[in-house]
């Protein structure tokens, strides 16, 4: 199987700073690498992807970045807001397996 | 449109009952999930259905019945529910199965079994 780990588990910073996520999976086979924002009482959505032929892949203020030689891949967020406050989800997926192999989340809170 | 539905969003039944849970996307996708998510855990997968074929099933208790009557429904039937089932159920979809393509979450069907 894979197993994926993500830290930190919860995470606060000041509103305007950066945050940044980590996951590490243990499965080199793994090729597609999703991050997911939950907000309370909602389902997990995805917010960006990087497939394991691309380094680094950016979205306005949101950028991930996967190392296929050490196996980890990140979430970064500038200016964060307090709109980015939610859960947040990495995930690791290979095509011979066909499931999505997800971190056990980190909740972010941006303090105004 | 990247939207998937989900219906009842609220579910609270006995241990006794007969309820199904609803899913509906219109994207074109031929591969559905469910998903169960307790509190501050990620979703735990369920079962994965490919072209209306069941492809996994995560040793899932019979309990718990799953149903792809078209290519943009799935139901899952739910049968003498125990109190440790309480949780959210997550559909997803995505446009194929064995591939790398996007997989898209519903709101998720809060369920509370008394």
């Amino acid at each position: 199987g894979e197993n994926v780990e993500q830290h930190p588990s919860t995470l606060s910073v000041q509103e305007g700073d950066s945050a940044v996520i980590k996951c590490t999976y243990s499965d080199s086979a793994s090729n597609y690498f999703p991050w997911y924002k939950q907000e309370l009482g909602k389902g997990p959505q995805l917010i960006i992807d990087i497939r394991s032929n691309v380094g680094e892949k950016k979205d306005q203020r949101i950028a991930v970045t996967l190392n296929k030689t050490a196996k980890h891949f990140s979430l970064h967020i500038t200016e964060t807001q307090p709109e980015d406050s939610a859960v947040y989800f990495c995930a690791a997926y290979k095509n011979t397996g066909n499931q999505f192999y997800f971190g056990t989340g980190t909740s972010l809170t941006v303090i105004p | 449109d990247t939207e998937v539905t989900q219906t009842p969003k609220h579910l609270v039944m006995g241990m006794t009952n007969k309820k199904s849970l609803k899913c509906e996307q219109h994207m074109g996708h031929r591969a559905m999930y469910w998903y169960k998510q307790k509190a501050k855990k990620p979703p735990e997968l369920m079962f994965v259905y490919s072209y209306e074929k069941l492809s996994i099933n995560e040793s899932v208790p019979s309990r718990f019945s799953p149903e792809c009557p078209n290519s943009s429904l799935l139901n899952l039937h739910l049968h003498a529910l125990q109190p440790e089932d309480s949780a959210l159920y997550l559909c997803a979809s995505s446009l194929l199965a064995g591939g790398v393509y996007e997989q898209y979450f519903g709101p998720g069907t809060r369920l509370t079994v008394t």
